[in-house]
């Protein structure tokens, strides 16, 4: 049974660039939610993708959009790339209105 | 205030020690708690969840939840190295709400 799965997982980029992270979500699972997480801080939500939707966001600028796939897997993209945006990426899935999240590996996001 | 609140430690304790965890929570009408284990450099993995008053056991790790007093802890019985980590505290706060606010951890270290 596949878990999440979440590419590329190292990535650098410069100042100004555009990024495209993606997911797939867990078997069985429909929901996807991508969360932020800083060096020694706990994941901040980005925002909830739920038939082909965005079901939910947080406080994260419009910078941030993501994307649903017919097949589930999604998709977050990140405009004007900032220093500030340096930060583990982590894409998590739950099947339908359950809040149990699992989490993918997480992509490593390097902005210089 | 935050959200979700936790002694950032680091908590250490000896091998075969009982670890305790807590987590303090800001919005009463909060419904599902979850604790993930978090290795360095890894992603988050879900330990356990509750989502009633009292005490929930699976093997070592007991939580136990008090909504009156809104905490939650974690209880980690026969601490071993490997038990070595990054503890966080995740709640959901309402049931039309779908993300997940997490505390920003307590580092816990097993000591041989």
């Amino acid at each position: 049974d596949a878990g999440v799965t979440q590419s590329p997982t190292h990535l650098i980029k410069t100042r100004g660039q555009q990024v495209t992270l993606r997911c797939s979500p867990k078997s069985g699972h429909d929901t996807v939610s991508w969360y932020q997480q800083a060096l020694g801080q706990g994941p901040q939500f980005i925002f909830q993708y739920y038939e082909e939707e965005e079901r939910q966001r947080g406080n994260f600028p419009d910078r941030f959009s993501g994307h649903q796939f017919p097949n589930y897997s999604s998709e977050l993209n990140v405009n004007a790339l900032l220093l500030g945006d340096s930060a583990l990426y982590l894409c998590a899935s739950s099947p339908g209105r359950q809040k149990t999240q699992y989490f993918g590996p997480g992509t490593r996001l390097l902005v210089l | 205030q935050k959200e979700v609140e936790q002694n950032s430690g680091p908590l250490s304790v000896p091998e075969g020690a009982i670890a305790s965890l807590n987590c303090t929570y800001s919005d009463r009408g909060s419904q599902s708690f979850f604790w993930y284990r978090q290795y360095s450099g890894k992603s988050p993995e879900l330990i356990m969840f509750i989502y009633s008053n009292g005490d929930k056991e699976d093997g070592r790790f007991t939580a136990q939840l008090n909504k009156a007093s809104q905490y939650v802890s974690l209880l980690i019985r026969d601490s071993q190295p490997s038990d070595s980590a990054t503890y966080l505290c995740a709640v959901n706060p309402r049931s039309n709400d779908y993300k997940l606010s997490f505390g920003a951890g307590t580092t816990v270290t097993v000591r041989a």
